[in-house]
């Protein structure tokens, strides 16, 4: 079965402080890999995307590092705040096929600390 | 656009029940995701549909359930009978084009069978 492993399943980050994320993929299709965010009650909402033609995208205070030999790709939440509370999923698909949908990490549950 | 509509946002049955979950997608969005999150499964693709028609329905668990889109403008998930672990939340997505462009979700419906 395709998967998408992400850790870690939880993390206390202090106000201000650098938050990561890891992912790691074993379909060498996928060509798609976004980050969503969901917060309690809510259904997850994009973040941030990048495409294996780049090795990093950012947004403001979100950056994607994406390691296409390694197979690996990371979120990575600048100065954060309390306010970046909330449930990160990576996840990966296929434009060529056979992987259509998302296929979603299990979750990293994130507490920013006043 | 009001985003993607699901109905209803909480549904409680009892065993062996029948259960229809309705989602109205993104007008002009050509493709529409069924996922299911649970605690120990995390986000799970159930079906994917492209111009209506359904692509790939590998992630339905059971023939318990079954999915329609009988216009652009509607979906459903039916369950039949519903069972206690299918508990949980359920989200209908709807993206311009396949998996590989942003997916927006709904808020979902929070499905509880007792």
């Amino acid at each position: 079965q395709q998967q998408v492993k992400q850790s870690p399943q939880s993390l206390i980050v202090q106000k201000g402080g650098i938050s990561i994320i890891n992912c790691a993929y074993e379909n060498t299709a996928f060509d798609y890999f976004p980050w969503y965010q969901q917060f309690p009650g809510k259904g997850p909402a994009l973040l941030i995307a990048i495409r294996p033609d780049v090795s990093e995208k950012k947004e403001g205070r979100f950056t994607i590092s994406f390691n296409k030999s390694a197979k690996q790709f990371s979120l990575h939440i600048m100065d954060s705040q309390p306010g970046d509370s909330a449930t990160y999923f990576c996840a990966a698909s296929s434009s060529g096929g056979g992987a259509d949908g998302l296929t979603f990490g299990k979750g990293t549950h994130l507490i920013i600390q006043p | 656009d009001a985003g993607v509509i699901q109905s209803p946002r909480h549904e409680v049955t009892e065993m062996g029940q029948e259960v229809t979950l309705r989602c109205k997608p993104i007008s002009g969005h050509n493709s529409l995701f069924w996922y299911r999150q649970t605690m120990m499964r995390g986000l799970e693709l159930l079906i994917y549909f492209n111009n209506n028609v359904p692509i790939d329905d590998s992630g339905m668990p059971e023939d318990r359930f079954s999915a329609k889109m009988p216009n652009a403008s509607f979906s459903t998930l039916k369950i039949q009978p519903s069972e206690p672990r299918d508990s949980a939340v359920y989200f209908c997505a709807s993206s311009f084009r396949g998996g590989t462009t942003e997916a927006f979700f709904g808020q979902g419906t929070r499905l509880t069978v007792v």
